[in-house]
């Protein structure tokens, strides 16, 4: 059972446009995780979001946790070609162990 | 701060080699770590924890004999896939992860496994 639903799970946009990446779950998480991965390395963390309803900006991505801690997104504005790759959020259990989502390939096309 | 190293970065082997993969926190201690699996433009599969000292908890569905772990030290953790089929042929990445459950996992760069 798939338990951090990601979508889209593949997102081919121009350059300059803007995207949002959606992660969703019926289950509260005590935090969430975004990493963006590149082919053949390791998941490279962006951001953790603790607190429901809280925001954070890393240059041109804002990333969103939900009110009730089950839900967050990731907005990118004037994506560049060097955005490309496969974005990932995760949710930390109480335990420490880590729910991924299913992951979405991004690709921006200059 | 907060580096994993993981080795090999790349293996090839015949069917019936069994290969160890090692991870390692270069800056801090790991009382935890952590193995994963990726398929081809998926995402990761937790294949079982490891703390220092005790047995590694495994995932529903992975063979503890077919995929030996081993955390001997605060900063090595060893995982060992026994006598490798082609279907073991996998993205494997490690995350290693100090002090308290709520500390961030800090993740090694993987090792792409290739069974013949």
């Amino acid at each position: 059972t798939q338990l951090l639903e990601q979508s889209p799970q593949f997102l081919s946009i121009q350059e300059g446009e803007n995207l949002t990446v959606y992660c969703n779950s019926s289950s509260v998480f005590s935090s969430l995780q975004w990493y963006r991965q590149e082919p053949g390395e390791g998941p490279v963390l962006l951001v953790t979001v603790v607190t429901g309803g809280e925001v954070k900006k890393l240059k041109r991505l804002t990333f969103q946790f939900g009110d009730a801690r089950k839900d967050s997104s990731l907005h990118i504005t004037a994506a560049q070609p060097g955005d490309t790759g496969l974005y990932l959020c995760a949710g930390a259990r109480n335990t420490g162990k880590l729910i991924f989502g299913q992951g979405t390939t991004l690709q921006v096309k200059p | 701060g907060a580096v994993v190293s993981q080795h090999p970065s790349r293996v090839i082997c015949k069917s019936g080699t069994s290969v160890k993969i090692e991870c390692r926190s270069l800056d801090f201690q790991a009382t935890t770590m952590f193995w994963y699996r990726q398929f081809p433009k998926q995402s990761l599969m937790l294949m079982a924890t490891s703390n220092e000292g005790s047995k590694a908890t495994y995932e529903q569905g992975v063979e503890k004999d077919k995929f030996l772990i081993n955390h001997a030290s605060l900063t090595l953790s060893t995982l060992t896939v026994t006598s490798a089929h082609p279907e073991d042929s996998s993205f494997y990445i490690c995350s290693a992860r100090g002090g308290r459950s709520n500390q961030p996992q800090h993740f090694g760069d993987g090792t792409r496994l290739s069974i013949l």
